[in-house]
């Protein structure tokens, strides 16, 4: 596509329950990254995919966040037994690998927990 | 670790008036990326800066890099209101799998 796509948009859900954001990077696009920003602050890096090598997880707050993907397509970053603690923006960003490569971000999930 | 840090963190500003946004880092890196956010939107890309002493120039925005000093500046001349946004530095963790690591962001207000 166009440009990094990201559903659902916004996302209201139950303290306790499991939820699945989905990023869809830019076609050709090797590297992939989940990032969240709580209101009002700056971006906390939560984990890196590039190729088919093994995804930086270090940013991951807890176990009960996980990321998949699939080759080089779509990931799915999955907070199980939600906390109002996780109620935040959860953007994704694609880029080519390579020297000034350009790191296109999508709209974000907005993720309330009540 | 990589550490960013940018300075202010909020600034209110006359329009018309020339103000310096200052980013830090801890450890060598060799890209460092400026970005725009709006109020609920994503980041918009403003600059890439690759080597020492890079400056690019958009509109009333100037970025610049001093990788020896661990420096970027972001200078706005003759602010006018549009430009009221947040706007974050991102440098590149060489030792990180190329990494982002993001500054806090500078909110920054264009007052009429």
């Amino acid at each position: 596509g166009a440009g990094v796509s990201q559903s659902p948009s916004n996302k209201v859900t139950e303290k306790g329950k499991d939820v699945e954001l989905r990023c869809d990077p830019i076609s050709g696009h090797t590297a992939l990254y989940w990032y969240r920003q709580r209101l009002g602050q700056g971006l906390e890096f939560l984990i890196y995919f590039q190729g088919n090598s093994a995804p930086d997880k270090s940013g991951l707050p807890s176990d009960r966040f996980s990321a998949e993907r699939t080759g080089e397509s779509v990931s799915t970053l999955t907070i199980q037994r939600t906390q109002q603690e996780d109620s935040a923006v959860y953007l994704c960003a694609s880029s080519l690998r390579g020297q000034g490569r350009s790191y296109t971000f999508g709209s974000g999930t907005r993720l309330t927990v009540v | 670790e990589l550490k960013v840090e940018q300075n202010p963190l909020f600034l209110s500003m006359q329009e018309g008036k020339n103000y310096t946004i200052y980013c830090n880092y801890s450890t060598t890196s060799d890209r460092l990326y400026w970005y725009r956010q709006d109020p609920g939107k994503s980041l918009e890309s403003l600059f890439v800066l690759l080597s020492n002493g890079a400056v690019k120039q958009e509109g009333r925005l100037m970025a610049s890099l001093d990788t020896k000093a661990r420096l970027s500046t972001l200078h706005i001349t003759a602010a006018v209101h549009d430009l009221s946004a947040t706007y974050f530095c991102a440098v590149v963790d060489n030792n990180a799998g190329n990494m982002l690591t993001f500054g806090g962001g500078t909110r920054l207000m264009v007052k009429p």
